[in-house]
């Protein structure tokens, strides 16, 4: 099977744009979650998707959001980008659930905001 | 809240060395632990798991144990490559709720020729 794909591996933008990355998870996984990584906070749960439903959120504001699709895409949109936003974005997809809990990690989009 | 905490790095060992990645865990309940690497460029890989207390993940020659009564999830190798330059995270998944993984800060190993 493909792995988790995410597009485009590398943005660059400005302070106050928005910003859409895109997401494609293993096939036949419903569950698609987003991670932001910095050098300062790590990695940090954004939210989760199951079945075109956010299922989880962390502790974000509101100008991060998402939405999954019918075939389990997933997209995530931040806006009013602001220079602490430049990070690594993960996406991960599962088809698991309780114990046997597994996730699968994309690339990751790298983001830059200048 | 459920938390990892890891051994600050960076760690730098001579290839052969034996390795151990210390990693203690806060949480209610029973989490599910795990170990993930990242090589340079890429995103997570899984390296192991284990779901239950005594349990031993092991994969690729790395090794840990569930501890439930030291809160712990130590990432062992007897013989480290080059190769296994990374960062290395212990994360756990809380034992109720939400389906999403709650990381520590990360480890990045270097081994030298």
């Amino acid at each position: 099977k493909a792995g988790v794909t995410q597009t485009p591996r590398y943005l660059i933008k400005t302070r106050g744009q928005q910003v859409t990355l895109s997401c494609s998870p293993i096939s036949g996984h419903r569950s698609v979650s987003w991670y932001q990584q910095t050098p300062g906070q790590g990695l940090q749960f954004l939210f989760e998707y199951f079945s075109e439903t956010q299922r989880n959120k962390g502790n974000f504001p509101g100008r991060f959001s998402g939405r999954q699709f019918s075939n389990s895409r997933s997209e995530m949109n931040v806006s009013t980008l602001e220079l602490g936003d430049s990070a690594l974005y993960l996406c991960a997809s599962s088809d698991t659930s309780g114990r046997d809990y597994e996730q699968y990690f994309g690339p990751g989009t790298r983001l830059t905001v200048t | 809240g459920d938390s990892v905490t890891q051994m600050e790095g960076p760690v730098t060992l001579s290839e052969e060395a034996f390795l151990t990645i210390n990693c203690t865990y806060t949480a209610t309940g029973y989490p599910s632990l795990f170990w993930y690497v990242q090589y340079p460029g890429e995103g997570l890989q899984l390296l192991l798991k284990a779901t239950k207390a005594d349990d031993k993940g092991s994969n690729k020659g790395f090794e840990a144990t569930y501890r439930k009564e030291t809160t712990s999830f130590h990432l062992e190798k007897g013989s480290v490559q080059v190769s296994d330059s990374a960062v290395y995270f212990c994360a756990l998944k809380p034992f109720q709720g939400a389906q999403k993984l709650v990381f520590g800060q990360g480890t990045r190993l270097t081994i030298n020729p």
